[in-house]
């Protein structure tokens, strides 16, 4: 168990929908990452938050967005769902925001089926 | 850009066999290294790390060694268990930019 905590575990919807993942970081960590983990694309990082603040961009499409509470969990929410976008996210903590001494720490992941 | 490049998959070895998994990298800077491995059905945990050149990390009988000269971060394991059976995943951190850059997987079968 790495201490970070995701739910839901599985989200079935239809395409159009919009839907939120829920990430709470490993006590201590101020550094949330989300990745997307699908069969053609494999793990791909989508964005990074560090103590509230949008620190780094990946390939996140525009219907998507994230951010972080003052408590330090972070949402990713998903709109406009299509077919493509079913996948695993992971989310991922780190006590600082990065740096050679910096580990990222994944959680269990939230499986996304959109039909 | 910064890469990952993975030896093909799925590798299928007898229990106590010797395992090498390949990994080389691109990168611009000078990137920290990892392997995470992936149970089924399970998230990512991290396996081992090395932070700079000629860094071994080791974890629970795997081993990589950060090869500046040749860009590589090769895991080995001395003799494999079946509750070895995962996904592991080459991963590069360039510092400047702190995100992970994965390789594409490698699947590991170990049979009895």
């Amino acid at each position: 168990d790495s201490g970070v905590t995701q739910t839901p575990k599985h989200l079935i919807t239809a395409t159009g929908q919009r839907v939120t993942l829920r990430c709470s970081p490993r006590s201590g960590d101020l550094s949330v990452y989300w990745y997307q983990q699908s069969l053609d694309q494999g793990l791909q990082f989508l964005i990074q938050y560090y103590n509230g603040e949008e620190r780094a961009k990946g390939n996140i499409l525009e219907r998507f967005s994230a951010q972080q509470f003052p408590d330090l969990h972070s949402e990713l929410n998903l709109s406009s769902l299509e077919l493509g976008d079913s996948a695993l996210y992971f989310c991922a903590s780190s006590v600082l925001a990065g740096g050679p001494t910096d580990t990222q720490y994944f959680g269990p992941g939230t499986r996304l089926t959109v039909l | 850009g910064d890469s990952v490049t993975q030896m093909e998959g799925p590798v299928t070895l007898s229990e106590e066999a010797f395992l090498t998994i390949n990994c080389t990298y691109t990168a611009t800077g000078y990137p920290s290294l990892f392997w995470y491995v992936q149970y089924p059905g399970e998230g990512l945990q991290l396996l081992l790390k090395a932070t700079k050149a000629d860094d071994k990390g080791s974890n629970k009988g795997f081993e990589a060694t950060y090869r500046k000269e040749t860009t590589s971060f090769h895991l080995e394991k001395g003799s494999v268990q079946v509750s070895d059976s995962a996904v592991y995943f080459c991963a590069l951190s360039d510092p400047a930019r702190d995100k992970l850059i994965f390789g594409t997987g490698t699947l590991l079968a170990v049979q009895p």
